[in-house]
């Protein structure tokens, strides 16, 4: 596609329930990433893919997260028993390899509501 | 962790030119500064990045001071649809490393 998409873009989900969050990056970006935005703060990063190279999962918060990217593009994020503490929007971001920064291109993020 | 300094909020009046700040005297040779914004309720946009030089494109002008320990985002003539978070961001070149973005400065483009 044109852009990177994610869906949903909204999800209420009730505490303790499992959910799954998906980006479709761009079409030939190799990079992509996932950030979570709390409301009123900035973007925390939670994993990087890159081709296929073993992912950095440094910022992922627990165990409770985990996130594949199936044929290096659709990338699904699963967070297990869900708190309320998980409420954000989530952004996927893509890239082609050798653009670095400037290639980045954001998702317009699921938001993510636990009850 | 963030490594750049941004001013919380700012505002701006519509026409005029809006220079937003962002101190980063932490910086390493190789690392890159980049400005990204982002529009309420969507994801961040891409706006200008520049190592040493003065860089300047189609959205915005990136000034870098000398010493490099500090930037200035320009937007030449502002419109209301430049009401955003601008986010400064510091990281070396590639796509290994992730963004660390801080809280940012709010701009308001005022009519």
């Amino acid at each position: 596609g044109a852009g990177v998409s994610q869906s949903p873009s909204n999800k209420v989900t009730e505490k303790g329930k499992d959910v799954e969050l998906r980006c479709d990056p761009i079409s030939g970006h190799t990079a992509l990433y996932w950030y979570r935005q709390s409301l009123g703060q900035g973007l925390e990063f939670l994993i990087y893919f890159q081709g296929n190279s073993a992912p950095d999962k440094s910022g992922l918060p627990s165990d409770r997260f985990s996130a594949e990217r199936t044929g290096g593009s659709v990338s699904t994020l699963t967070i297990q028993r869900t708190q309320q503490e998980d409420s954000a929007v989530y952004l996927c971001a893509s890239s082609l390899h050798t653009q670095g920064g400037h290639g980045y291109t954001f998702g317009s993020g699921t938001r993510l509501t636990v009850v | 962790d963030a490594k750049t300094t941004q001013p919380p909020s700012m505002d701006c009046a519509e026409g005029r030119a809006a220079n937003l700040p962002c101190n980063h005297s932490t910086i390493s040779g190789n690392e890159y500064v980049y400005w990204y914004r982002q529009i309420h309720s969507q994801g961040p946009q891409y706006i200008i990045h520049g190592l040493k030089n003065n860089e300047t494109n189609e959205m915005a002008s990136l000034i870098i001071t000398e010493d490099r320990k500090s930037s200035t985002l320009i937007l030449p003539h502002a419109t209301l649809r430049d009401t955003a978070v601008y986010y400064c961001i510091v990281r070396p070149p590639g796509t290994g490393n992730q963004f660390y973005f801080g809280t940012g400065t709010s701009l308001t483009v005022i009519p």
